[in-house]
């Protein structure tokens, strides 16, 4: 059973500080990892992906990956109150196979 | 980006009855369309996935017969709640990726099926 597994928060920062978001999955076999926001009553968006070791930054997200460890991250800076949502991390194995999601982590951006 | 058209968005139905929802790929063709639940505070279940032109693939513990799903066109794949109970209430999401997009897949705008 291929699993993936984030705290549920939820996680509160104040605004401009920097958040931490956490996932591990189980399969090792993953290739590809993806951080969706979505917001209360609707689908979700992708904020970012990232495929290699490492960091990947865009803007205010940095994602990082370590496969070793099977585990991904991202990172918000300068957070706002509207990145308040709930935040999935979902991993895919391969080519055209689904994306197996976590529960996801409530984010609270207190003004 | 790629565009997926979920209708409805939201629906309200009696117990016993029957609902259709449908996703529509806008500007490429979704050879897959993978469907998914989500329950409140919960994370997106896949419960199957369609292939256009041949039956769809459930996930265990996925009723086929009561969750028919449909997909006769590389554009519009149809899920329908059969016999709907209380307990299929949920938000109901499709996901298909466009074979020019380089990250990840486009998601429906999401059904939000109460039956009562």
């Amino acid at each position: 059973q291929k699993e993936v597994e984030q705290n549920s928060g939820p996680l509160s920062v104040p605004e401009g500080a920097i958040a931490s978001l956490n996932c591990t999955y189980s399969d090792r076999g993953s290739q590809s990892f993806f951080w969706y926001r979505q917001y209360s009553g609707k689908s979700p968006e992708l904020i970012m992906s990232i495929y290699s070791n490492g960091d990947k930054e865009d803007g205010r997200f940095t994602a990082q990956l370590n496969k070793a460890s099977q585990y991904v991250s991202l990172l918000i800076r300068d957070s706002q109150p509207s990145d308040s949502a709930t935040y999935l991390c979902a991993v895919q194995n391969s080519g055209n196979t689904p994306l197996v999601f976590g529960k996801g982590t409530r984010l609270s951006v207190i003004a | 980006g790629a565009v997926v058209s979920q209708h409805p968005s939201w629906v309200i139905c009696k117990s016993g009855t029957s609902v259709k929802i449908e996703c529509r790929s806008l500007d490429f063709q979704a050879t897959t369309m993978f469907w998914y639940r989500q329950f409140p505070k919960q994370s997106l279940m896949l419960m199957a996935t369609s292939n256009e032109g041949s039956k769809a693939t459930y996930e265990q513990g996925v009723e086929k017969d009561k969750f028919l799903i449909n997909h006769a066109s590389l554009t519009l794949s149809t899920l329908t709640v059969t016999s709907a109970h209380p307990e299929d209430s949920s938000f109901y999401i499709c996901s298909a990726r466009a074979s020019w997009e380089a990250n990840g897949y486009t998601f429906g705008s999401g059904t939000r099926l109460t039956v009562v």
